[in-house]
């Protein structure tokens, strides 16, 4: 079993809808990460977080420490949030970064 | 700024071959990572660096080595190469340690060798 895990593998949606990417982890963590990886490789850092909340456009990101559960947001889904989504997290033993395997999301007009 | 940098984009390598992967960044972060992505698989960290002159092994460090002479440039060099290392490989560069703070990713390369 992955120490991180990630639900959905794959998302579809359509343009507007509410999208939810789900994270577990299984080792105590300092730290979680999201990141998007665009169709044409590149990855970009879209929030780190340690507790509770954070918003940035329509990204939402939530962390529930007791749970080792977090969850990615988008509000009003657009073509252009398709890209594969990482969560990562700093993990406390080995203070490296512990990746999942993403989660793919198409967004169709 | 141009962030981080990699070249090359693409390389494919024979078996046994040789090569360095670039990285550059030119946000004077002190901490540099090499990590590879393989499909279906998360990022797993190859090797990274603390500051010039600091390198240390991550989960997979066979087959690579790495040396950090500046603190801009963190190259990664594959001395025989093998089928087992074709992947998309990324460097990346935060200010503080990873678990603490944001990491900026290259581009990537996407090594095939045959």
């Amino acid at each position: 079993k992955n120490e991180v895990e990630q639900s959905p593998q794959n998302l579809t949606a359509q343009e507007g809808e509410f999208i939810t990417i789900n994270c577990s982890y299984s080792v105590g963590i300092s730290a979680l990460h999201w990141l998007q990886q665009h169709p044409g490789g590149g990855i970009v850092s879209l929030f780190m977080l340690s507790s509770g909340k954070k918003k940035h456009g329509r990204l939402i990101a939530t962390i529930n420490i007791q749970e080792k559960h977090s969850s990615l947001h988008i509000t009003a889904s657009h073509p252009r949030d398709s890209a594969v989504y990482i969560c990562a997290v700093s993990s406390y033993n080995t203070d490296k970064l512990i990746f999942g395997t993403g989660t793919r999301l198409q967004v169709f007009p | 700024n141009a962030g981080v940098t990699q070249t090359p984009k693409f390389r494919i390598l024979k078996i046994g071959q040789s090569m360095t992967l670039q990285c550059t960044q030119d946000m004077n972060h002190n901490y540099m990572y090499w990590y590879r992505q393989d499909p279906g698989m998360g990022l797993k960290l190859i090797y990274y660096s603390v500051g010039a002159g600091i390198t240390d092994k991550g989960e997979v460090p066979n087959g690579y080595n790495v040396s950090r002479s500046t603190t801009e440039d963190f190259p990664l060099r594959l001395e025989l190469a093998a089928p087992s290392q074709t992947s998309v490989y990324f460097c990346a560069s935060s200010s503080q340690f990873e678990r603490t703070d944001t990491q900026y990713f290259g581009p990537g390369t996407r090594l095939t060798v045959l």
